[in-house]
């Protein structure tokens, strides 16, 4: 079993569409948890850190639920800009644990 | 944010032969990042580089096919040894942003875009 596992994709949505991204771990001594974003052939970019608290930025929602393991991305009114992959990540002490990242494709 | 500049970009290779990856960093870091990713896939840690130390490498890593130096806080360097094509891959260093605690983010360099024919 992975350590981090994210669901399938790729997601194909009109523009405007709201996505949710879901992700399970399975150490639960993973201390902190990110979404990062990957364009095609670019390096991953942080695009928020994930809190037990739940934590929005814009059009983006985070949510963390320590007691089942599993961390969501919500995207509101997505955008075209937002076609990349999204991978979800768990630290542990120094060391990031990628999930295998999910493809998002927004349409016009 | 940490600047992270990687040389070469991209290259290709010839089996057998080995390549050296710089990662150059704009400010001090005490660890830096060795991860390799593979076509299609996510990325995978393969050691972590502190100054004045030797590496320590994941599970799967050794030493004599990814040599990696760490002469000072701004810069290290990755060797994938002996290639071949199975050693195809995107190689991206990374450094934590700011303490280097389990609650920091990494920022990646661009990557080095490695074939091996």
């Amino acid at each position: 079993r992975k350590e981090v596992e994210q669901d399938p994709g790729p997601f194909n949505v009109p523009e405007g569409a709201t996505v949710a991204f879901n992700c399970t771990y399975s150490n639960s001594a993973s201390q902190s948890f990110f979404w990062y974003r990957q364009d095609c052939r670019k390096e991953p970019k942080l695009l928020m850190s994930v809190y037990s608290s739940g934590n929005e930025d814009g059009r983006f929602t985070a949510q963390l639920n320590r007691a089942s393991q599993y961390i969501s991305l919500l995207i509101r009114d997505s955008k075209l800009s937002d076609s990349a992959t999204y991978l979800c990540v768990a630290r542990q002490g120094g060391k990031l644990i990628f999930g295998q990242g999910t493809e998002l494709s927004v349409k016009p | 944010s940490a600047v992270i500049s990687q040389k070469p970009s991209r290259d290709i290779c010839q089996r057998g032969t080995s390549l050296t990856i710089q990662c150059q960093v704009d400010s001090q870091v005490t660890m830096m990042f060795w991860y390799r990713q593979q076509p299609g896939q996510s990325l995978t840690l393969i050691a972590t580089a502190n100054q004045g130390s030797e590496a320590t490498y994941e599970s799967g890593f050794v030493i004599d096919k990814f040599p990696i130096s760490r002469p000072n806080l701004t810069f290290s360097t990755l060797t994938v040894s002996n290639m071949s094509p199975e050693d195809s891959s995107i190689y991206l260093c990374s450094v934590d942003a700011a303490s280097g605690s389990t609650w920091d983010t990494q920022y990646f360099g661009p990557g080095t875009r490695l074939t091996v024919l």
